[in-house]
C-alpha cells in the first residue's frame, strides 16, 4: 500500500535556526507531491507543490522543498525560522488518483 | 473567491443527536472531499465526490454517517446519532480537479458530550 512517512514528529527549533523535514513516500510511479500547514487552531494550508519540472520548489513564506525521485524524497527547508513558523507540517503524495496519502504530521515549535 | 466556506464553525451537542455540517465548495471546483482529524487518528478521509457524485465512501466510519452533495455548491455530512467518539474537527476540501491542491475549508470543531 502507499505510504507516506515524516520522519520526525515533534521538532523544537531556536528562531533563526535552519529546519528540514523528512518526507519519504513508498510509490514507484509519477507522483504529485505537495506540504501543507496547520497553524495552531487553523485549517490547513499549502505551501509548496511539485508536479514536474525543477525538482527544486519554492513556496509561501520563505519555504522550499526538493524532491529527489531516487530517494523518494520531498523533504522540506526553510533557511532561518521565526516563531511563527510554530504550526504542524503535512507531506502529502497523490499518486495519480484522487487520493491524497497523508504523512502523520510534525509539529514543529519554534523557541523565541 | 470567499474559499471552502463550513458552517457551523463549532458544534457541542449530546450523544444520541443529529448533527448536520454543512459545506460550501470553491466555485468551479468539481472535486469535494470530507475529512475528520483527530489527535489520535491523525487527517482521515471520509468521503470524496466527485461532480456531484459519491465516489469513495470507503472512510465513513458506519452508518450513522451519511453524506450528500445535491449540487455543485453545497454538501452536507450528518452524523445521527452522535456518540462521544465523534468528536473530532471535520474538514471539506474541494479541487479543482481530483489530482491537484485541495483548499481546505475553516473546519467544524465537533464536540459530542
Amino acid at each position: 500500500a502507499q505510504s507516506v512517512s515524516q520522519h520526525n514528529h515533534h521538532v523544537i527549533l531556536s528562531e533563526a535556526a535552519s529546519l528540514e523535514l523528512g518526507c519519504n513516500y513508498s510509490y514507484g510511479g509519477t507522483v504529485n507531491l505537495f506540504w501543507y500547514v496547520q497553524y495552531p487552531g487553523q485549517h490547513l494550508q499549502l505551501l509548496l507543490k511539485y508536479f514536474s519540472g525543477d525538482p527544486l520548489v519554492k513556496g509561501i513564506k520563505g519555504f522550499e522543498a526538493e524532491f529527489i525521485k531516487s530517494k523518494f524524497s520531498f523533504n522540506l527547508r526553510k533557511p532561518s525560522v521565526q516563531w511563527s513558523d510554530t504550526a504542524e507540517y503535512f507531506c502529502a503524495v497523490n499518486a495519480g488518483n484522487y487520493q491524497l496519502i497523508w504523512g502523520a504530521g510534525t509539529k514543529l515549535i519554534i523557541k523565541p | 473567491d470567499a474559499g471552502v466556506i463550513q458552517s457551523p464553525r463549532h458544534e457541542v451537542t449530546e450523544m444520541g443527536q443529529e448533527v448536520t455540517l454543512r459545506c460550501k465548495p470553491i466555485s468551479g471546483h468539481n472535486s469535494l472531499f470530507w475529512y475528520r482529524q483527530t489527535m489520535m487518528r491523525g487527517l482521515e478521509l471520509l468521503i470524496y465526490f466527485n461532480n456531484n457524485v459519491p465516489i469513495d465512501d470507503s472512510g465513513m466510519p458506519e452508518d450513522r454517517f451519511s453524506a450528500k452533495m445535491p449540487n455543485a455548491s453545497f454538501s452536507t455530512l450528518k452524523i445521527q446519532p452522535s456518540e462521544p467518539r465523534d468528536s473530532a474537527v471535520y474538514f471539506c476540501a474541494s479541487s479543482p480537479d481530483s489530482y491537484n491542491e485541495q483548499f481546505f475549508g475553516p473546519g467544524t470543531r465537533l464536540t459530542v458530550l
